[in-house]
């Protein structure tokens, strides 16, 4: 079981970007990593995800070292809606059972 | 997700009663899962099935069970509520694909509360 250690939580201003760096240590080889952002009273959602190296799309970056050991989910020029919890989730193909949410990390961006 | 909708939104009942949560889906998703987030806590997987004739336990499944009555439909119940089974209750569905990490599609969850 790949766990994962993400901070509690981040503070952040408009217009700033915000790293949120995900710890996995014992990642398997198969295990690819996601991440997911969850609004209050509402079911996460998808945001990105990677193998290795760097992913980007059109809401986010995912940046990930050669050993695979951490991720780090970066979020450029936040706005006020991207105050929510961010999970990060490690899983490949050894059975959904181990497919977990933390408690992920909880972003609050101020104006 | 408004491919994935679960009813009710919310709901109150009390100890002993047998509950149903019910999820749809239009996604066309061959997987469907059930889990539970407790305040300040992530989610727990209680049930996964993969098609309608394979249904797993996921990681903390005393107390409930699950029916899969159609790809679209996946239900889940508590024969006999206890109160500490007051949560929210999310339904996800997936695509086929190489184990776990075909990106889950979530539903707007269901309150549920137990007195």
């Amino acid at each position: 079981l790949a766990k994962t250690t993400q901070p509690i939580s981040m503070d952040s201003y408009e217009g700033q970007e915000v790293n949120i760096t995900c710890s996995h240590n014992n990642i398997a080889t198969n295990d690819y990593i996601t991440w997911y952002q969850q609004f209050p009273s509402q079911g996460p959602r998808f945001i990105i995800q990677g193998y290795k190296t760097k992913v980007t799309n059109e809401v986010a970056s995912l940046f990930i070292p050669a050993d695979r050991k951490s991720s780090t989910l970066s979020l450029p020029r936040v706005s006020l809606s991207d105050t929510a919890v961010y999970y990060c989730l490690v899983g490949g193909n050894t059975g959904f059972q181990k497919l977990v949410f933390g408690t992920g990390t909880r972003l609050l961006v101020s104006p | 997700d408004a491919d994935v909708t679960q009813t009710p939104r919310n709901r109150i009942t009390k100890t002993g009663k047998r509950i149903m949560l019910e999820c749809s889906q239009t996604k066309g998703h061959d997987r469907m899962y059930w889990y539970r987030q407790d305040p300040g806590l992530g989610l727990r997987l209680i049930y996964y099935s993969f098609d309608v004739k394979d249904i797993n336990k996921g990681e903390i499944s005393d107390g409930y069970s699950v029916s899969r009555q159609a790809q679209a439909k996946f239900s889940l119940s508590l024969e006999s509520a206890i109160p500490n089974q007051t949560a929210l209750y999310f339904c996800a569905t997936s695509g086929k694909g190489a184990g776990s990490n075909q990106p889950q599609h979530f539903g707007d969850g269901t309150r549920l509360s137990i007195l």
